[in-house]
């Protein structure tokens, strides 16, 4: 089993959909999670960081993390032809012992159709 | 533009053959990350360099081996290749080493081992 499981999807939605993008984990130590956005050919582009539970917004974008269910989202409201991309959850650990490497999920390949 | 920089772009080589893949971190950053990127795997952590020193290991083969020099710019170096190796090479930096530390990508290096 991976550390970190994500619907590879793909999810497809009208222009203006809510979009619930979901992650699960297994390591109760991770204390970081990120949410990346990667376009076709390019290198993932950092969204949402939040350390440990809660919800943080930016803009269109929420990132939710519920550790005792260890379980990650990403909420886009209002979604645009533009936000059509690969999705990728990423955790990480705590403390000065660590590395800091980031574990991924699979990546949820989103379209959005005009 | 993360302000990391991979080259080259992309790579065409035959199975047994070397290449050396070159990132530059950003401005200030200390810590470079390389990371796998294939259809099956997803993203994949390999090697972490901390102000020179190797800091952790993770799913890299023996025929792989990186280096980060003097002037923080990083090497991966990728022997005996195979055609599983095609994937894409991402570098990552941040400032530290320790997890938290949120790593900025580069755009990669398209691998293609024919």
């Amino acid at each position: 089993q991976k550390e970190v499981e994500q619907d590879p999807g793909p999810l497809s939605v009208p222009e203006g959909a809510i979009v619930s993008l979901n992650c699960t984990y297994s390591n109760s130590a991770f204390q970081y999670f990120m949410w990346y956005r990667q376009y076709s050919r390019k290198g993932p582009e950092l969204l949402m960081y939040t350390y440990s539970s809660g919800n943080k917004e930016d803009g269109r974008f929420t990132a939710q993390v519920d550790k005792s269910s260890k379980y990650i989202s990403l909420f886009i409201r209002d979604s645009q032809p533009s936000d059509s991309a690969t999705y990728l959850c990423a955790m990480s650990v705590m403390g000065s012992s660590n590395t800091g490497k980031l574990i991924f999920g699979q990546g949820t390949t989103l379209q959005v159709k005009p | 533009d993360s302000g990391v920089t991979q080259t080259p772009k992309h790579l065409i080589t035959a199975t047994g053959q070397r290449v050396t893949l070159r990132c530059s971190p950003r401005s200030g950053d200390l810590s470079v990350y390389w990371y796998q990127q294939s259809l099956d795997q997803g993203l994949q952590f390999l090697i972490q360099y901390y102000n020179g020193e190797e800091r952790a290991k993770g799913n890299i083969l023996e025929r792989f081996s990186a280096q980060q020099f003097p002037d923080l710019h990083s090497e991966l170096n990728l022997s005996s290749l195979e055609l599983g190796d095609s994937a894409l090479y991402f570098c990552a930096s941040s400032y530290s080493y320790t997890g938290g530390n949120i790593q900025y990508f580069g755009a990669g290096t398209r691998l293609s081992v024919l």
